[in-house]
């Protein structure tokens, strides 16, 4: 079964500095979808970025992107010019490619950003 | 509608009381989820819709738990005779559907049984 893991439960970072949240994954097939999903205290979850398994080159969405690296099953994210907004918890998460077993989202445990000003 | 749409935003349950939570999707979306939140932890799956029909409820929990969407749009989630594990925010999720699109989250349902 496919499992998303997330080891750093909490990060902090000082305002306008780069973080970078970490993720792995394990799963049994080559083409899936990965996801960084902000979850800010309103619980409203929020897509940042995703990333198609198919693509070698990395997602990146403004001060967003990621580092993914098919081979390790590592998929991280950083962020740029962090920003007093940026607070909130990250999840990372797996879906398989259409046509595979199921089309839910398997997430991590998550990671709370907190941004010091 | 603008978003997904969740009603209610809190309910309080006396351990034993049916509960109905609802879910309102972004207008078009084929595709709708239910996913289990508990406290510092990642959503988990429940179950997934496709219009009306009901593809996949492997991750609900228990008979209990029961998910409909009789028109393949708003929909709601029952929980019977509510236990305290039960305790959770409901998150709803809804999608175009097609092969390569992305789950759009409501805002949650936060359940406590007391």
């Amino acid at each position: 079964a496919q499992t998303v893991t997330q080891s750093q439960p909490e990060m902090s970072v000082q305002e306008a500095e780069t973080v970078t949240l970490s993720c792995t994954y394990d799963t049994s097939e080559s083409d899936y979808y990965l996801f960084w999903y902000k979850q800010p205290p309103s619980r409203q979850m929020i897509l940042v970025i995703r990333q198609e398994a198919y693509k070698q080159q990395n997602a990146t969405e403004n001060r967003f992107s990621v580092n993914f690296q098919k081979a390790a099953k590592s998929f991280s994210l950083k962020i740029s010019d962090s920003q007093l907004g940026d607070a909130a918890m990250y999840f990372c998460a797996y879906r398989d490619f259409p046509g595979g077993a199921t089309n839910k989202l398997i997430f991590g445990t998550g990671t709370l950003l907190a941004v010091q000003p | 509608g603008a978003g997904v749409s969740q009603s209610p935003r809190y309910k309080v349950a006396k351990r034993g009381q049916d509960v109905a939570l609802r879910c309102d999707p972004i207008s078009g979306h084929v595709s709708l989820f239910w996913y289990q939140q508990a406290l510092g932890q990642g959503p988990e799956f429940l179950t997934y819709f496709q219009n009306e029909a009901q593809l996949d409820k492997s991750g609900l929990p228990s008979d209990r738990f029961f998910a409909e969407r009789p028109e393949g749009s708003v929909s709601t989630l029952k929980i019977q005779r509510t236990q305290q594990e039960d305790s959770a925010v409901y998150l709803c999720a809804s999608s175009l559907g097609g092969g390569s699109d992305t789950q759009y989250f409501g805002p949650g349902t936060r359940l406590t049984v007391l």
